[in-house]
């Protein structure tokens, strides 16, 4: 079972910050949070993954509560290129990922 | 992702045929993994392998074989024996240091029965 709870659906406004949240209430010490991306029939893309700090990328940035409980990925001008399945997904260095449903993002114009 | 190449795209299987998709990565990562998605759904872990000449079962690895002579290579074989095999299969690779590095996915094979 995935361990990250997601909305299921969420719209942006073109141009305006996309604000992604994510659960993990039962995260482990050692275990980081990832984003990946997936557009219809394409394999997932890597977004960015976080510890504790908060990180930035040329993509996105993921802000990382200080429980670790939750976490918020921030596509900071979202365009229609940015529609697609967000997945917030916890893991260890096993590499062993476990996806769930993900957040189904629609950029509208 | 680059460095990461799944054949073929498209692929077509008739009733009681084993057949093989190709994950090849020029990336030098030590791990490399296969996931299937159905329709509307997340990945599930078929196999992975974080070194040459050894791999692990996922979470649903009966019907599918593999094998891991070369760190580039890890080819997926669906055998007769998986009765539901149309689906999406994607491999992933990643660098083993350490340091949790994220996986890298290839675009994926679409595995249809006749």
């Amino acid at each position: 079972d995935a361990k990250t709870t997601q909305p299921p659906s969420m719209d942006c406004a073109e141009g305006r910050a996309a604000n992604l949240p994510c659960n993990h209430s039962t995260i482990s010490g050692n275990e980081y949070v990832y984003w990946y991306r997936q557009i219809h029939s394409q394999g997932p893309q890597y977004i960015i993954h976080g510890l504790k700090n908060n990180e930035t990328n040329e993509m996105a940035s993921l802000i990382i509560t200080e429980d670790r409980k939750s976490s918020t990925l921030i596509l900071p001008h979202a365009t229609l290129r940015d529609t697609a399945v967000y997945y917030c997904i916890v893991g260890n260095q096993g590499g062993k990922l476990i996806f769930g449903q993900g957040t189904e993002l629609s950029v509208k114009p | 992702d680059g460095g990461i190449t799944q054949s073929p795209k498209y692929l077509f299987r008739k009733e009681g045929q084993n057949v093989t998709l190709s994950c090849e990565q020029n990336l030098n990562h030590d791990a490399m993994y296969w996931y299937r998605q159905d329709p509307g759904q997340g990945l599930r872990l078929i196999y992975y392998s974080q070194i040459v000449n050894d791999f692990q079962k996922g979470d649903i690895a009966e019907g599918y074989s593999v094998s891991r002579e070369k760190k580039e290579s890890f080819p997926l074989t669906v055998t007769s024996a998986q009765k539901n095999p149309t689906a999406f299969y994607l491999c992933a690779s990643r660098e083993d240091r350490g340091g949790n590095q994220p996986q890298h996915f290839g675009d994926g094979t679409r595995l249809s029965i006749l």
